[in-house]
């Protein structure tokens, strides 16, 4: 069974830093790409980023370009986003989310790991 | 970027209903369009992708059909766990797109 694990998502202030995990089991990590999506409370789903299975390949939302970073670790089939230069706006539940081999199909989903940018 | 427009944004139904939701493409994407069901608190789940393809375990109540530009969601009889919302996305190219979502409710 696919498992997708978030961690890491917390109360922070605006300017303020965060990294979120991901961690995954129940499948070969290292054999599929890995995007991270959010849901600001109360709204629709927002792309964020997405990472190839050999990390070749990084795409960002403009909306997070340059503040956020994706990562991931096939070692520890885990998956990362390093969050800078937070704010308000980045108050989101955000999932990791697989991508079936070779599309850009969002099979299976994590619960989602809370982040709360406010002073 | 591909702007997905979804129809209705709200949607009130019965048990037993058949109901059918709109996704509009800004450009054509082929049949590069998967739907998702949310429900309150828990992380969205694929129904359906490449705009007709019912994704394993999903019943057969649901559909999808379209491409290009004008995608649409079936569901065919409406039953008690289908009340959700429901996002179309764009599986073209990146930056990937979502719809702003359809809430359906129990009337």
């Amino acid at each position: 069974e696919v498992q997708l694990l978030e961690s890491g998502g917390s109360l922070v202030q605006p300017g303020g830093s965060l990294r979120l995990s991901c961690a995954a089991s129940g499948f070969t990590f290292s054999n599929y790409a890995m995007n991270w999506v959010r849901q600001a409370p109360g709204k629709g789903l927002e792309w964020v980023s997405v990472i190839s299975d050999n990390s070749v390949y990084i795409y960002y939302a403009d909306s997070v370009k340059g503040r956020f970073t994706i990562s991931r670790d096939n070692s520890k089939t885990t998956l990362y986003l390093q969050m800078n230069s937070l704010r308000d706006e980045d108050t989101a539940i955000y999932y990791c989310a697989r991508a079936a081999p070779d599309t850009r199909i969002l099979d299976s989903w994590g619960q989602g790991t809370l982040v709360s940018v406010s002073s | 970027d591909i702007q997905l427009t979804q129809s209705p944004s709200f949607l009130s139904a019965s048990v037993g209903d058949r109901v059918t939701i709109t996704c509009r493409a800004s450009q054509g994407i082929s049949s590069y369009l998967a739907w998702y069901q949310q429900k309150p608190g828990k992380a969205p789940k694929l129904l359906i992708y490449a705009a007709s393809t019912l994704q394993s375990g999903v019943p057969s109540r649901f559909s999808g059909s379209g491409s290009g530009t004008e995608f649409t969601l079936t569901i065919s009889s409406l039953q008690p766990e289908d009340f959700a919302t429901y996002y179309c996305q764009q599986h073209n190219t990146y930056p990937i797109t979502f719809g702003q979502g359809t809430r359906l409710e129990i009337k």
